[in-house]
């Protein structure tokens, strides 16, 4: 199966502070990559849809500046929070999605980064 | 909106039981929907994906039915063993292609030795 891998899987800081949130497809070229987040002991919100070359979109409610997303090429996103708060401490997970060279359009998960703001 | 639920929230099986984990969701207008492990702070495991227009998938122990019209899908695991411990997430896939997924709030399944 496909691989999609995320750094760093752990980060503590500050409050104030901004973080970036890396998200590779390793073997294959996703034409669009997901952000989800999770707070504990719940399901996975979709954040933004993230597209090769043009500007993501938000889901409603979540606020654009806040995290920012840049999708550089087929194979990277970056999700970046910016003045982090305790209340953005979170499990944020990418999934990356071909659309057309996969059978049957799967989307395939990162094993997550646990955002931790003090 | 589509909402997409999961019934039980939690289940403790002894090993060897058959079980069915269940998935309903509220607009039938979907392009797929996928079922997915997760483990105690990991990521996704994709276990079966079925599209829209199909009506079961098979992997190994492992069974996902669709039922567009009501609205349903389940999730059968025939044989449980304890490592078929963890969080179980159904997930829908919006129409139009989108790739967006709407999940449910998951069933967390405990198989005992």
């Amino acid at each position: 199966g496909a691989v999609v891998s995320q750094h760093p899987s752990r980060v503590i800081c500050k409050s104030g502070t901004s973080v970036k949130i890396e998200c590779r497809s390793l073997d294959f070229q996703a034409t669009t990559m997901f952000w989800y987040r999770q707070f504990p002991k719940q399901s996975l919100m979709l954040m933004a849809t993230s597209n090769e070359g043009s500007k993501a979109t938000y889901e409603q409610g979540v606020e654009k500046d806040k995290f920012l997303i840049n999708h550089a090429s087929l194979t990277l996103s970056t999700l970046t929070v910016t003045s982090a708060h305790p209340e953005d401490s979170s499990f944020y997970i990418c999934s990356a999605y071909s659309g057309v060279a996969r059978s049957y359009n799967e989307q395939f998960f990162g094993p997550g980064t646990r955002l931790t703001v003090l | 909106k589509q909402e997409v639920t999961q019934i039980p929230a939690a289940l403790s099986v002894p090993e060897g039981e058959n079980l069915v984990l269940n998935c309903s969701f509220t607009d039938s207008a979907i392009y797929n929907l996928q079922w997915f492990r997760q483990d105690p702070g990991k990521g996704l495991t994709s276990l079966l994906l079925i599209q829209s227009s199909q009506r079961e998938q098979t992997s190994g122990r492992l069974n996902a039915s669709l039922d567009k019209s009501s609205g349903r899908s389940t999730l059968y695991i025939a044989a449980s063993q304890p490592g078929d411990s963890a969080t179980y997430l159904c997930a829908v896939g919006r129409s139009g292609n989108t790739g967006k997924l709407i999940f449910g709030q998951g069933t967390t399944l405990q198989v005992k030795p």
